[in-house]
């Protein structure tokens, strides 16, 4: 399986700033995917990042809110903006498994905290 | 859409009793996929189930994939300390390639 790490591990915002989260795999990946786990949830996903395609967001998610990036087939940012309490979370980016398999892996998540 | 129903929600048990948990869904699922998460980290991938009445161990992990498609069970037998976690059933949403999550059994243990 790919090795995923994710920067920062967790971090402690003001309402309304920005926070980008960055997402580095160890092998080329075509799909990865932006989740949102919120205190004591299961996971939701944010949206699907393509690389060389804007990304595809699911409802309830916009691409104002959370914009990503997909520069190359190993790296992905996701951006929180304008944060709000509500926003507190772990972030969660993910890729596909083999080519054809469904099963996907995780990194080790962003710990958000607004305050 | 479709989703994904996980009991229990939580357990507690004493060490080396066996854990049983489930996940059942409205809609037909090609794939079943267990993951435990611990605190501070991402889901880890326990077991993958591909095929309906597959049955698949990974240790002292053992998952189901029902032969209806619309369900699928975990089993953790003597459970030890560190098998304390989350646990999640997901599975892929038809024609995409995107995941859909349970939304989890926490197992806290008693030693």
């Amino acid at each position: 399986s790919a090795v995923i790490s994710q920067k920062p591990s967790r971090d402690i915002c003001q309402r309304g700033t920005s926070l980008t989260i960055q997402c580095q795999v160890d092998s080329q990946v075509t799909m990865m995917f932006w989740y949102r786990q919120q205190p004591g949830q299961s996971l939701t996903l944010i949206a699907t990042a393509n690389q060389g395609s804007e990304a595809t967001y699911e409802s309830g998610f916009v691409i104002d809110k959370f914009p990503i990036s997909r520069p190359n087939l190993t790296f992905s940012t996701l951006t929180v903006s304008n944060m709000s309490p509500e926003d507190s979370s772990i972030y969660l980016c993910s890729v596909e498994g083999a080519t054809g398999a469904t099963e996907a892996f995780f990194g080790q998540g962003t710990r958000l905290t607004v305050v | 859409g479709q989703q994904l129903n996980q009991s229990p929600q939580s357990m507690f048990i004493q060490e080396g009793e066996d854990v049983s948990m489930n996940c059942t869904s409205s809609s037909i699922f090609n794939t079943w996929l267990w993951y435990k998460q611990e605190p501070g980290e991402g889901p880890v991938l326990l077991i993958a189930l591909y095929k309906a009445g597959e049955l698949t161990s990974n240790g002292r992990l053992t998952a189901q994939f029902g032969i209806t498609r619309k369900d699928s069970f975990l089993n953790i037998s003597a459970s030890i300390p560190s098998d304390v976690g989350i646990y999640f059933c997901a599975g892929p949403i038809q024609g995409a390639q995107k995941l859909v999550f349970g939304q989890g059994t926490r197992l806290t243990i008693n030693p």
